[in-house]
């Protein structure tokens, strides 16, 4: 595998639901970020990991939670979502440095919340 | 604060004519700028980025990007449009101010090719 993988590349699931979505990236990178994209809007950061800590939570709700167990993989942990939270969330991978270093992003996961 | 505004939502070309997508920036510092492009059902990716260096900068798959200080402007280019060109396109400026890489989209320009 190269670059930044997701998985499930789609989810539908109930309110009620408990899931988790799952990302990997094989580029040496130790940034990551989370990033939902919803129709007709900006893609909307949403959290960000530098060396497996936690640099950036813009506001999200917490039925929406992440994890970074180590600098290749992020989850992102959701638990009674809502409809308006369906979206294509996106996950991206870059060094973590002061440069202006070009993110990689994932292929997304297409989530619909029934 | 950076920002990034992109001028037309919809962009229509016929196949084989150029392709201007605009794209204008807010910086307080020099700003290091990205052009990103995203096909149907798939993620983002890179086509061309500027951090300071050559003011023209050339991309994947024909396209280029000017970056024009005076103008705070970075257009995106290419002088023949493909089918396959069709998608959206997202201009992008990277923030630093909070200590780390973080980049800032415009709304994106959904690009149509026509035979």
């Amino acid at each position: 595998e190269t670059g930044v993988t997701q998985t499930p590349r789609h989810l539908v699931m109930g309110m009620t639901n408990k899931k988790s979505l799952k990302c990997e990236q094989h580029l040496g990178h130790n940034a990551m970020y989370w990033y939902k994209q919803s129709a007709k809007k900006p893609l909307e950061l949403m959290f960000v990991y530098n060396f497996k800590e936690q640099t950036e939570n813009n506001s999200v709700p917490s039925r929406f939670s992440p994890e970074c167990p180590n600098s290749s993989h992020l989850f992102l942990h959701l638990h009674t979502l809502q409809p308006e939270d369906s979206a294509l969330y996106l996950c991206a991978s870059s060094q973590a440095t002061l440069n202006y270093n070009e993110q990689f992003f994932g292929p997304g996961t297409r989530l619909t919340v029934l | 604060a950076q920002s990034v505004t992109q001028l037309d939502s919809h962009v229509s070309v016929s196949e084989g004519t150029p392709v201007l997508l605009r794209c204008n920036y807010s910086s307080s510092y020099s700003p290091s700028l990205f052009w990103y492009v995203q096909h149907p059902n798939k993620g983002l990716q890179l086509l061309l980025k500027y951090t300071s260096a050559a003011t023209l900068v050339k991309g994947i798959n024909g396209f280029e990007a000017e970056f024009k200080k005076s103008e705070t402007s970075f257009h995106l280019t290419k002088p023949s449009a493909h089918m396959s060109d069709a998608a959206e396109y997202f201009c992008v400026v990277s923030d630093l101010s909070g200590g780390y890489n973080k980049l800032i989209f415009g709304a994106g320009t959904r690009l149509a090719v026509h035979p």
